[in-house]
């Protein structure tokens, strides 16, 4: 069975500061990759995904992740995190075989204090 | 356009009472997810559908939850003789379908109490 750990429950930086949340995976076969994000009072929305191709993907606000396979790992960075950037992270990766369900990490709370 | 909504934002009811949770994908999408997320967790899967037919039920916890898609469109989660273990914010997703390399778009999720 699929599985995703992220290794930091609870990051705490000031503003202009640089990100980076892991993520690993443990799968076997071909996957799909994605980093949400879930604002304060909001549903969960998509901060980038990886299919196949370039492993360095770019997402909304300035985010990016590396695909690093034989790592089984799927790092969001981010160059310069902004208060409007506190929120929960999830990493979750699915099945690159039908539209199979998503396996979710526990999330990575960050905060951004100015 | 509109995205997926989920109706009621906010649900208590008693342990052994019945619920039923509603979810309204984005028009169009033929794949429609139900996941559970209990507090400091991320999403966890319980049932997926392909058009009218479930095509994977092995997250429903037991018995006491089953989820219909008559229509192939709106979705309703049903929980029989609640417990105090299932309050959680149950989520639905539903993405095009017909692909493997789809995004799944998610809804606001449905916040069950129960007492």
């Amino acid at each position: 069975a699929q599985s995703v750990s992220q290794h930091n429950h609870h990051v705490i930086l000031s503003e202009a500061a640089s990100l980076e949340l892991g993520c690993n995976y443990s799968y076997g076969g071909t996957v799909n990759l994605f980093w949400y994000v879930q604002y304060p009072g909001q549903h969960l929305q998509l901060l980038l995904k990886y299919f196949s191709g370039d492993p360095l993907v770019k997402g909304i606000k300035g985010f990016e992740a590396e695909f690093i396979k034989s790592k089984f790992s799927f790092n969001l960075r981010k160059p310069s995190v902004q208060w409007s950037d506190t929120a929960e992270y999830f990493c979750a990766v699915n099945e690159n075989s039908g539209n199979t369900p998503l396996v979710f990490g526990k999330g990575t709370r960050l905060s951004v204090i100015a | 356009g509109a995205g997926v909504s989920q109706t009621p934002s906010n649900k208590v009811t008693e342990k052994g009472k019945y619920v039923e949770l509603r979810c309204d994908p984005i028009s169009g999408h033929t794949a429609l997810y139900w996941y559970r997320q209990s507090l400091g967790q991320g999403p966890e899967f319980l049932i997926y559908f392909q058009g009218t037919g479930a095509a994977d039920d092995s997250g429903l916890p037991n018995d006491r939850f089953f989820a219909v898609r008559p229509e192939g469109s709106v979705s309703t989660l049903k929980i029989q003789r609640t417990e105090r273990g299932d309050s959680a914010v149950y989520l639905c997703a539903s993405s095009p379908g017909g692909s493997s390399y789809n995004e799944q778009f998610f809804g606001p999720g449905t916040r069950l109490t129960v007492l």
